[in-house]
């Protein structure tokens, strides 16, 4: 069955620019989170949707960065005015439902802001 | 300040031998511990979990270890395979939702 997927796999952005990075978690998983992984440390936790909701968005490093999931399925992060120190993967993941459970990844996508 | 550490960035061993990777935790709130493994340009992949509840789990060729009041688990792997190959991350929840990663360790398993 198909997994999570990221949509681009990379993506290279001037800074300043706005850039939308796009996960559709596995069907019928109902949680879903965002992770960002910089070289050499392990993925930290930005913010997580229990269906269309977020549920914990206390890792969103500041208010440049904003995600959606209105449909419960699919869900976009958003980057504002973005800056060298955001260049990092960005990873998706999802659960079939939120504590507890084993989370998904997606295979991330790569974020170099120029 | 990192509530999950794994001190060792790196491992080496042979194929045919135990992988021991280590993972120290500093929140004791933390209930919820997982193993990952992660190849290259792939996302982590699930590997075995532990609740806070038991002090061992065991699947197949990968055991892990709570010591709860050391604040410490560990993944062993035996036999280690060259496709065990991988960089192998430690995390943990308190209540299972907002997991906190530690860097991970690089395994290497030489034929």
């Amino acid at each position: 069955g198909a997994g999570v997927s990221q949509t681009p796999s990379n993506k290279v952005t001037e800074k300043g620019k706005y850039v939308e990075l796009r996960c559709d978690p596995i069907s019928g998983h109902t949680a879903l989170y965002w992770y960002r992984q910089s070289l050499g440390q392990g993925p930290e936790f930005l913010i997580y949707f229990q269906g269309t909701g977020a549920a914990d968005d206390s890792g969103l490093p500041n208010d440049r960065f904003f995600a959606v999931r209105p449909e419960g399925s699919v869900s976009t992060l958003k980057i504002q005015r973005t800056e060298r120190g955001d260049s990092a993967v960005y990873l998706c993941a999802s659960s079939q439902i939120a504590g507890g459970d084993t989370q998904y990844f997606g295979p991330g996508t790569r974020l170099t802001v120029l | 300040d990192q509530q999950v550490k794994q001190n060792s960035p790196s491992l080496s061993v042979q194929e045919g031998r135990i992988s021991i990777l280590n993972c120290d935790y500093t929140n004791s709130m933390f209930d919820y511990f997982l193993w990952y493994k992660k190849y290259p340009a792939e996302g982590p992949t699930f590997l075995i979990s532990i609740s806070s509840i038991k002090d061992k789990n065991e699947d197949g060729r990968f055991t892990v270890f709570l010591n709860k009041s050391a604040k410490h688990l560990s993944l062993h792997i035996v036999p280690s395979q060259p496709g065990d190959s991988a960089v192998y991350f430690c995390a943990a929840s308190a209540g299972g939702q907002n997991f906190v990663f530690g860097p991970g360790t690089r395994l290497s398993v030489l034929p």
